[in-house]
This record gives structure tokens, sequence and C-alpha cells, in this order.
């Protein structure tokens, strides 16, 4: 089965850390989400990418977090400093370019104590 | 922003049973979709719907894409153990990449 390939799954660091988030789309999608899922908010859209170009990245607070697609297989979440409010699961998620649905990874949990 | 309101926010059913489920939306979508998320994975797509008025089945699972293309609902029929989830719906808009997501209907069951 294709899949989405997060890495890591558990991460905890201490506030005022770099941390980063890696994703590895399926071969061939071209659109790339990250999502970040909290009890309070749920699923919010933080950025996203269409044949690596970045459409929109509104959701994401530009000041300490950074999405970037440095190739076809990797996309990455950047955030620095870290603070105990990041605290969540963060997703990716991949598409066809025949846009029917999308496939989520398992996710990385995030702590920042 | 769009919103998707969906309902009920938890249900406690019995083993057998069958689950309603429904989003509403203050805006048009083209498409709407439903996913399922088990403890900690990812959301995984149940059904995808494309048309307004489409009916679609998958198994147990019937989806509905309303009229309006402001509502869609689904159905879960005889529960079983491995239904224990939570369930969200999303929408996605003519033209928009992105999906917007519901906050979830959390599925228990009592065996």
């Amino acid at each position: 089965d294709a899949r989405v390939t997060q890495t890591p799954r558990h991460k905890v660091t201490e506030m005022g850390q770099e941390v980063t988030m890696r994703c590895q789309p399926i071969l061939g999608h071209n659109t790339v989400f990250w999502y970040r899922q909290t009890m309070m908010q749920g699923l919010e859209l933080l950025a996203y990418f269409r044949n690596r170009a970045p459409l929109d990245d509104s959701g994401m607070p530009k000041d300490r977090f950074s999405a970037e697609m440095p190739d076809a297989t990797l996309a990455t979440l950047k955030i620095q400093p870290s603070e105990p409010r990041d605290s969540a699961v963060y997703f990716c998620a991949s598409g066809s370019p025949t846009g029917d649905g999308y496939t989520f990874g398992s996710g990385t949990r995030l702590t920042v104590v | 922003g769009q919103q998707l309101n969906q309902s009920p926010q938890s249900m406690f059913i019995q083993e057998g049973e069958d689950v309603s489920m429904n989003c509403t939306s203050s805006s048009i979508f083209n498409t709407w979709l439903w996913y399922k998320q088990d403890p900690g994975e990812g959301p995984v797509l149940l059904i995808a719907l494309y048309k307004a008025g489409e009916l679609t089945s998958n198994g147990r699972l019937t989806a509905q894409f309303g009229i309006t293309r402001k509502d869609s609902f689904l159905n879960i029929s005889a529960s079983i153990p491995s239904d224990v989830g939570i369930y969200f719906c999303a929408g996605q808009a003519q033209g928009a990449q992105k999906l917007v997501f519901g906050q979830g209907t959390r599925l228990t069951i009592n065996p």
C-alpha cells in the first residue's frame, strides 16, 4: 500500500529548541498539506504545496514556523523556537493530481516542555 | 472563513446499533469527504462524494451529498467494535485544493 511517511513519530523537546518534522508524500502525489491537531482546535490547516510551490501558509504562525519542499519526495515543517503551546499532533497529507481525497500520514506527536 | 458544523460531537451506542452523523456548512462545497481516525493514527478516507444528491455506500457505511451542497451525512449500520474512533467530515470548495474539516464525532461502542 502506498503511504505517507512522517518522522519522527514522537518528539519531546524543551521550550526554545528547534523542531523539524519530515514528510515523504506518496510517489506521484503533487499536493502536500500540513495539519495540526489539538483537542481544542481540531484539525487546522497550516500550509500546503502544489508541485512543490507554497500555495497557502496563512494558517501558520510566520514568526516561528516555516514549511518547505526541497524536492518532490520531502516536505519539512520547522518550528524555531518551539513553545509549549505548539504541543500537538502534526499531520502531513498528500493528494494526487486527480484530487480524489488525500492520504494522511500517521503524524508526529510533539510535546514541548 | 468556511466552517463545518459536525454533529453530534460524541455518541455512545450499543454494538449492533445504527449510527448517523452529519455536517452542515455555511457555504457550498463541490466535494464532501468522510474520514475515520483511530487512536495514534492519521485520518483514513472512508467515502468521497462529488455530486449533489449522490448517495454512496462502502460496506456498512453510507454517505450522502446534500442537494443544497451545504450538508452531508454518514450512516453506519449494525455497528461493530472496530467502528470505534473519531469520524471527520471534510469539504472542498470548487477550485480549492484545501479541505475544511469538521470538529469530529467520537464514536464509542458498548459491547
